[in-house]
């Protein structure tokens, strides 16, 4: 979506870092969100942070906000054949409206 | 683990055709979505409903697709007459709330392909 940009592909090694990166535009957002997507499947929630924090980590997942800039990051630690998937960041509104970038596909070479 | 249900998984139709999309959420979820996705791009809001009641249908194509909510529970988007353009996965969601977080859990999606 024009809100939401990110960079469209992303290939890594098995074992390296990935880091998926994010731009949006509104500064009304009180949530951001990051969802995985795999072949012929809906969305499924990966994790997501507040709009006054700065970082989230939860096992593997690292989230990183920087709201001056408006920019959000996903960095997966150790990362497995099983993380190739389209990573789609999102970020939400109070009334429950979820804006949604057009999402970075992760591929994870052996 | 509950699951938001989507029906029927794929669609083949003629353009001018009418078609139709089910979508049952988990239980107890009180907001459900109905997004559009274009290959290649990330979902769309078509209209987000608060029980019954709509609560954003402001970017669907209100001559062509309707969305109801009868009873607060399913939901069925139809579109009719489809048109080309209309080809998409067309994702249901409903949501809750995680330590204030509105998180989305998706269906599998209906994929419409119009000929």
């Amino acid at each position: 979506g024009e809100d939401v940009e990110q960079s469209l592909f992303l290939s890594v090694r098995e074992g390296d870092s990935s880091v998926i990166n994010c731009t949006y535009t509104d500064s009304s957002s009180t949530y951001l969100y990051w969802y995985k997507q795999e072949p012929g499947a809906g969305l499924q929630l990966l994790t997501y942070i507040f709009s006054n924090m700065d970082m989230k980590q939860d096992q593997r997942l690292t989230v990183l906000l920087n709201k001056k800039d408006k920019h959000l990051s996903l960095r997966i630690a150790d990362t497995q054949t099983g993380d190739s998937a389209i990573y789609f960041c999102a970020w939400g509104t109070n009334a429950g409206k979820s804006t949604f970038g057009d999402g970075t596909t992760l591929t994870v070479k052996p | 683990e509950a699951e938001v249900a989507q029906s029927p998984r794929y669609k083949i139709t003629e353009k001018s055709q009418a078609v139709a999309f089910w979508c049952d959420p988990i239980s107890g979820h009180a907001t459900l979505y109905w997004y559009r996705q274009i290959l290649g791009q990330g979902p769309e809001l078509l209209v987000q409903f608060q029980d019954e009641s709509v609560v954003d249908d402001s970017q669907l194509p209100k001559d062509r697709f309707s969305a109801e909510r009868l009873k607060g529970v399913d939901s069925t988007l139809k579109i009719q007459p489809a048109e080309l353009g209309d080809s998409a996965m067309y994702l249901c969601a409903s949501s809750y709330t995680l330590s204030g977080a509105n998180v989305l859990t998706f269906g599998a999606g209906s994929r419409l392909t119009v000929l």
